[in-house]
């Protein structure tokens, strides 16, 4: 039973546009939405996380959007850059077991 | 380096043989779990462990796979009689926190790519 619904699955993105990736869940009994950054060889990394009381959190380029009668999150990346190039990950989290979107990988062209 | 450590970072097996993966978590942190991530997908949740207690392995095939985590030492994550099947990255995290005190990021380590001949 897939948890939660990432998309695109890859994405390509001229230097300094907007990368804007989404994801979709159904069950109501999460109440932690992290992002996570995979390079090629790596473990994810944490990028940035939102409880579904707030609506928007942004941290330097990076907002993840939250719409939570549409059960819908996304990802917003700025001034995307080629050392934004990576997998990501969206993730649901309910009393510590995290359910992952399938990931998307971003390529930023210079 | 205070992250998580997995080793070995590759690892090759025959079918049949046994695969074992290890897993020190982040100082000070009590709570382990495992997923696996195969090619173009995203990770799935194994199982959940504490020192010396198995939480939650929901996601554990129920045949060849165990889990544990003593008190002393790394988490091991062994796979019985491998088979091909079984070829994917496997990915371990750690939290300081679990159970009722839910929202905590886990931090992963760079993983184990099992390779299975």
């Amino acid at each position: 039973q897939q948890q939660v619904k990432q998309s695109p699955q890859s994405l390509i993105v001229q230097k300094g546009g907007i990368s804007i990736i989404n994801c979709a869940y159904e069950n109501t009994a999460f109440d932690y939405f992290p992002w996570y950054q995979q390079f090629p060889g790596k473990g994810p990394a944490l990028l940035i996380a939102i409880r579904p009381d707030v609506s928007e959190k942004k941290e330097g380029r990076f907002t993840i959007s939250f719409n939570k009668s549409a059960k819908q999150f996304s990802l917003h990346i700025m001034d995307s850059q080629p050392g934004d190039s990576a997998t990501y990950l969206c993730a649901l989290e309910n009393f510590n077991k995290f359910y992952f979107g399938s990931g998307t990988k971003l390529n930023v062209k210079p | 380096n205070a992250g998580v450590m997995q080793n070995p970072r590759h690892l090759v097996r025959r079918r049949g043989q046994e695969a074992r993966l290890r897993c020190s978590p982040m100082k000070g942190h009590s709570h382990v779990y495992w997923y696996r991530q195969l090619p173009e997908e995203g990770l799935k949740f194994m199982v959940y462990l504490q020192k010396e207690n198995i939480i939650d392995e929901s996601g554990m095939p129920k045949e060849r796979f165990s889990a544990e985590f003593p008190k002393e030492g790394p988490s091991i994550l062994r796979i019985q009689q491998v088979v091909r099947g079984d070829s994917a990255a496997y990915f371990c995290a750690s939290s300081p926190l679990g159970g009722l005190y839910s929202n905590q990021p886990q931090h992963f380590g760079d993983g184990t790519r099992l390779s299975i001949l």
